[in-house]
This record gives structure tokens, sequence and C-alpha cells, in this order.
């Protein structure tokens, strides 16, 4: 069954403070690999899609990584705009064809304190 | 360019009613898609829909339904509400399948 399992549930940093968050996948035929940021009362952002084993991809002091099992963002320096909660989902092939049905982590609520 | 537009934001509805919720892609694309969020089962997908043809289906009950027209414009009907079913709806949109998705604010449905 596929599945996408996000840790920590919760990190809090200080500003500036660099981490990682972490995404471990198990999907049968992978198609992308997609982040999304999601602020109390809105909907997910879009943040970055990464597609193969070895792929990264930055946005000011985000970065997304990927391997065959599991992807990391990496935030450098963060400031308290950041805190949010990062979503991480999985675009599986369904019968080889093109699909968004999209499956999700539960997400890891970031909190940056100034 | 205008957002993914879902109306109405906010809606309170009885048990055992039924429910219509709206969705308005960004301007040029063709795919939909919904999802429900809840706190215990996070971001779980409904149903997708491109060129007014639904192309998969969640694990959901029947009671669960959509449609897309012609213009792209999609809304979900959900019957014979149950409490379970409050949660957040929210629409995705991408020009063509397979393309990032971008979300609208969704719908918050709160079942009494």
């Amino acid at each position: 069954e596929d599945q996408v399992t996000q840790s920590p549930e919760a990190l809090r940093l200080q500003e500036g403070e660099s981490s990682s968050l972490n995404c471990s996948y198990t999907v049968s035929g992978l198609r992308g690999l997609f982040w999304y940021r999601q602020d109390p009362g809105k909907g997910p952002e879009f943040l970055f899609t990464l597609y193969s084993a070895g792929e990264e991809k930055e946005k000011e002091r985000l970065k997304a990584t990927l391997t065959k099992k599991e992807s990391f963002l990496h935030i450098t320096a963060p400031k308290p705009e950041d805190s949010a909660t990062y979503l991480c989902a999985v675009q599986a092939t369904i019968g080889g064809g093109a699909t968004n049905k999209l499956i999700f982590g539960t997400g890891t609520l970031l909190a940056v304190q100034p | 360019k205008a957002g993914v537009t879902q109306t109405p934001r906010y809606l309170i509805k009885t048990r055992g009613q039924q429910v219509t919720l709206s969705c308005s892609p960004i301007s040029g694309h063709r795919s939909v898609s919904w999802y429900q969020q809840t706190p215990g089962q996070g971001l779980q997908f409904l149903f997708e829909y491109f060129s007014e043809t639904q192309r998969n289906k969640g694990n959901f009950p029947g009671r669960f339904s959509g449609r897309q027209f012609s213009n792209s414009r999609s809304e979900m009907n959900v019957s014979t509400l149950e409490l379970g079913d409050s949660a957040l709806y929210l629409c995705a949109s991408s020009p063509i399948p397979n393309q990032p998705q971008h979300f609208g604010d969704g719908t918050r449905l709160s079942i009494l």
C-alpha cells in the first residue's frame, strides 16, 4: 500500500537555527514527490516537485532533496515567517497513466521563534 | 492571476442533509481534484476530473460525488451528511493531470 510518513511531527527552532524535515515514502511507481506549506486557515501552498533520485530544488531558505526512499526539506537560517505546517505528498502511477491523485503525509508543524 | 476559488468558505449543516461545494480553478487549468482534510486522517484524495470526466476516485462512500463542467469549474456533493463528514474540503487545479496542483483555501463544513 502506498504510504508517506513525515518526521518529526512538530519542530521548534530558534531564528537562524537550520534543520531538516524528513519524508519517507513507499509507493509503487513514483511519478513525483511534492512539498507544500500550509498556514492556519489556508490551503496548501505549492513549494517543490521532485521527480527522480538525486534531484534537488531550492527556493529562498528552503532546499528539497530526493532519494529512492525519502525526501528532505532543509531549512537554512529560518525566520519566524517560515512557521507553518510542511506537507509532503507522492504521486503514484495508476494504470500507467497520468493522475493527480496525491498521497499526503500528516505533516511537520514548524515553529520558528525570534 | 486569480488562484483557485472555493465557495462557500464556511458551511454548517445538520445530519441527514446534503451539501454542494463549488470550485473555480485557475484560469486555463482543466484538471480539478478534491481532498478532505481532518485532524485525524490528514489530507485524503476524494476524486479528480479532467475534461468533464472523473479519472480517479478515492476510498470514500458513494454519498460523495462530484462533477466538472465544460468551463472546468467543479462541484462536489455530499448526501445524507454524517457527523464524521465535518472537515475542510480542498479543491486543487493543474493545467493537465500529472502537473503540480495549486490549492484553494477550502470550504470548512461543520455537521451538527
